[in-house]
């Protein structure tokens, strides 16, 4: 069936470093996707989102790039900080509905001192 | 403050008691969400609503109600829980259903 899946389940960097968390998506029909942020003993958080119609999209300190024709997104954190541990969902839905909404299992990202 | 409230946050029961998980959110949302979350398994939506008295079931239903009389309120609702319910569960919201969710801080239940 369809599914969203991340590559890593867990990466780590040096404090100052740049991250990048990569996800796959194999439904070619989607055509929103979003980046959430889930902190210990908290609910995922909104990061940033981006849709099929743009390769890449900017926020502050974070960047998601989407490659359509490899079905492949990923999320950038640039000069990681140690508030940046956490674990990072990419999601993908069809139409940026939210009942459609299909989360992936998360790559927990850790920052070194 | 804008946001999704859930309560208890930790709850433990025995399995055929009935309770129910409370959600309540301040910011005139008209799309809610009931999701699980199970190691390995990632976020799964067990039911929504798009509006008062209009809601639908999740990848995820068996074994769950709601309910959705008042715009600001999503109870999940476990009629006779048993321990595969045994999961972390978030509430969630967005303004029309196509917009980014925002989440509460979860309920972490334990059926025994």
């Amino acid at each position: 069936g369809e599914s969203v899946g991340l590559h890593l389940p867990t990466l780590s960097v040096q404090e100052g470093d740049n991250s990048i968390i990569n996800c796959a998506y194999s439904n070619s029909a989607s055509d929103y996707f979003i980046w959430y942020k889930q902190e210990s003993g908290k609910g995922p958080q909104f990061i940033i989102d981006i849709r099929s119609n743009m390769d890449k999209r900017q926020g502050q300190r974070v960047t998601v790039l989407l490659n359509k024709t490899v079905k492949h997104l990923s999320l950038q954190i640039a000069a990681t900080q140690p508030g940046d541990s956490a674990v990072y969902f990419c999601a993908e839905t069809r139409s940026g509905s939210a009942r459609q909404l299909t989360f992936g299992s998360g790559t927990q990202l850790t920052v070194l001192p | 403050e804008a946001q999704v409230t859930q309560n208890p946050r930790y709850l433990i029961t025995v399995t055929g008691k009935k309770l129910t998980v409370t959600c309540s959110q301040n910011m005139n949302h008209e799309y809610m969400s009931w999701y699980r979350q199970d190691p390995g398994l990632g976020l799964r939506q067990i039911y929504y609503s798009m509006n008062v008295e209009a809601t639908d079931k999740g990848d995820v239903p068996e074994g769950y109600k709601v309910s959705r009389k008042e715009k600001r309120n999503f109870p999940l609702i476990l009629e006779s829980p048993s321990p595969n319910q045994t999961s972390l569960y978030f509430c969630a919201s967005s303004l029309t259903g196509v917009e980014p969710l925002h989440f509460g801080n979860g309920t972490r239940l334990t059926v025994t």
